[in-house]
């Protein structure tokens, strides 16, 4: 079975364009998380969404929104881009429900430049 | 404020020793930790992971330890091989609303295996 999928793999934006982030979850995966990750630090929960709903939500702006697709997949998107968004965008997908509800899967990333 | 904590940034021990890990957590309201191991260029990968309500759990060279009343959980790695060497992750899961939530995720601490 494939597992999560994001692309693109490396993004390289300018400040004030806006990008799209897209992720794939496991097949049979309800849940799809994001989070961002930058250098030196551990990954920092953005979004989660279940069943096509937001359930979660991080300590970001609101430059940062997100949505899901009756397929499950997910797209993560980021307005009036800032230097300071440079970083790893990562996509977790998890099992609500059942016995590794707790447990996220994680894709490779997203790695974003904003210049 | 940092409620997950991994205190040292970085380990390293000869190939065949043990290599332990820690982790300390403010938040006596987390329910569920997990160890993630990451390779550069890839995604956190699951490692293994421990309820609240249990203190030890094993898989093979790998075990976690929970000492709820010290807010503290190690990670035991016998025998470490150089394939370990990566960052490693500790993070805690706190519970949203329909049995989703978010994980928190640690600093990290990059575990050199020396041959």
């Amino acid at each position: 079975d494939a597992g999560v999928t994001q692309s693109p793999t490396h993004l390289i934006k300018t400040r004030g364009q806006h990008v799209t982030l897209r992720c794939s979850p496991i097949s049979g995966h309800k849940s799809v998380s994001w989070y961002q990750q930058v250098l030196g630090q551990g990954p920092q929960f953005i979004f989660q969404y279940y069943e096509k709903e937001e359930r979660g939500r991080g300590n970001f702006p609101d430059r940062f929104s997100a949505r899901q697709f009756p397929n499950y997949s997910s797209e993560l998107n980021v307005n009036a881009l800032l230097l300071g968004d440079s970083a790893l965008y990562l996509c977790a997908s998890s099992s609500p429900g059942t016995g590794t509800k707790n447990i996220q899967y994680f894709g490779a990333g997203t790695r974003l430049s904003v210049l | 404020d940092q409620q997950v904590k991994q205190n040292s940034p970085s380990l390293s021990v000869q190939e065949g020793r043990i290599s332990i890990l820690n982790c300390d957590y403010t938040n006596s309201m987390f329910d569920y930790f997990l160890w993630y191991k990451k390779y550069p260029a890839e995604g956190p990968t699951f490692l293994i992971s421990i309820s609240s309500i249990k203190d030890k759990n094993e898989d093979g060279r790998f075990t976690v330890f929970l000492n709820k009343s010290a807010k503290h959980l190690s990670l035991h790695i016998v025998p470490s091989q150089p394939g370990d060497s990566a960052v490693y992750f500790c993070a805690a899961h706190t519970h949203g609303s329909s049995n989703t939530g978010k994980l928190i995720f640690g600093q990290g601490t990059t575990l050199q295996v020396k041959p």
